[in-house]
Order: C-alpha cells, then sequence, then structure tokens
C-alpha cells in the first residue's frame, strides 16, 4: 500500500536556526511530491512541488527551500528561520497514473521561537 | 486553479445529514473537484472527487450541478467524529490545488 511518512511531528527552533523536515513515500514509484504551509487560522498554501528528482517548483516566495534527492524523498529546508516561518507543515504526494489528488502526511507543528 | 467558494462555517444534528455547498463557478471542463476533511492537527483525509456525474462512496456523496458551477457534499448520517474542516477544491492538468482556502469548519453536535 501507499503510504508517506513525515516527521518530525513537533518542532521548536529559534529565530535564525536552520530547518530540515523531512517526507518519505512508500508504495509507489515516481509520485509527484508537495509541501504545504498552515498559518494559524488558514488554509493550506501550497510552498514546493516536484514531479521527478532534482525537479523543484517553487509557488511562494520566501526564506524556505525544498530539495528531492531521491526518488521517494522530499525535503524542506531553511538556513535562517523567521517568526513568520511558524505553522502546521504538509507534505502530500500525488500519483500521475490515477486521477490526481493527495495523500498527505500527518505534518509537522513548527513553532519559532 | 479555479477558486472555490465555501460557507466559513455549519453545524449539523448527530444523525442527520449533513450538506457542505462550494461554489467553483469558474471551473474548467477538465477540472475535478475533490473534497478533503481535516481534523484539528492532522493532514487532510481525502473524501471524494468528481467530474460531472454525482458519485457515491462509503463516506459520503458528491452532487455535482448539471452547469458543474457548484457541488454538494453530503455526509448521510453525521456523526461526532465527522467534526471537522472540509474542503473543497478543483485539481486540473496541472495536477495539483495552490492553495486549499479556509474550508467549512463543520462542528456535528449531539
Amino acid at each position: 500500500s501507499q503510504t508517506i511518512h513525515q516527521w518530525p511531528a513537533t518542532l521548536v527552533q529559534p529565530v535564525g536556526s536552520p530547518l530540515s523536515l523531512e517526507c518519505t513515500v512508500e508504495g509507489t514509484s515516481n509520485p509527484n511530491l508537495y509541501w504545504y504551509r498552515q498559518a494559524a487560522g488558514r488554509g493550506l498554501q501550497l510552498l514546493f512541488y516536484s514531479v521527478g528528482i532534482g525537479q523543484i517548483s517553487s509557488e511562494v516566495p520566501q526564506n524556505l527551500s525544498a530539495s528531492r534527492p531521491q526518488d521517494r524523498q522530499f525535503i524542506l529546508s531553511s538556513k535562517k528561520l523567521l517568526l513568520s516561518d511558524s505553522g502546521f507543515y504538509l507534505c502530500a504526494f500525488g500519483v500521475r497514473l490515477f486521477n490526481y489528488g493527495y495523500t498527505f502526511g500527518s505534518g509537522t507543528r513548527l513553532t519559532v521561537v | 486553479d479555479a477558486k472555490t467558494t465555501q460557507p466559513p462555517s455549519m453545524d449539523c444534528a448527530e444523525g442527520r445529514a449533513a450538506n457542505l455547498p462550494c461554489n467553483h463557478s469558474t471551473i474548467s471542463g477538465n477540472e475535478y473537484v475533490y473534497w478533503y476533511r481535516q481534523i484539528h492537527s492532522q493532514g487532510p483525509q481525502y473524501i471524494i472527487h468528481g467530474l460531472k456525474n454525482n458519485e457515491t462512496n462509503e463516506m459520503a456523496s458528491l452532487i455535482i450541478t448539471e452547469d458543474r458551477k457548484s457541488s454538494t457534499l453530503i455526509l448521510p448520517h453525521a456523526t461526532l467524529r465527522d467534526t471537522a474542516v472540509y474542503y473543497c477544491i478543483v485539481i486540473g492538468d496541472s495536477g495539483y490545488a495552490l492553495n486549499f482556502g479556509k474550508g467549512t469548519s463543520l462542528l456535528v453536535t449531539p
């Protein structure tokens, strides 16, 4: 079966510190991968998506970056966190052979202090 | 992406049908309507999707108007565990949605 793993579940980081959130997918090959962010009281906003290894598209300018070093691994990073980076980060994958849509990970609650 | 409009909140009594509306007046012919729900502090969960015809699965029914400009998600017998935020999104050839909006916060009461 297709599954997605995202960690850590919660994270508290000081302003100016680096960030690395990891997401891995199992049970499928060549998935589309996505990073979304949900700020408090707001909807989900697409940050990055990837259709293949090394292929990253950014939707929102910010101090975050994403990488896809392996087919089923998607990493969200920052060199220096800002207070405004706090939020709920969700990784998701989609399988192009089917009717699109997503399967989401369980999310990471990031608090920048 | 075609934008969607949903009421911010709705209440429903336990055991009754919950009907959640969504407007997507600018939807294109090849775009699907998807519904997800999110329980607090969890990732969104897929519910159902459709293109033109009404759809039903073990979780819900999706009614799409003939002009496809709006749809309704129906939870036939709402339970307390159905309390969540429900998102209606439109996905086309790109295969993804830029944002999910704020959705409808459904509260099921005893």
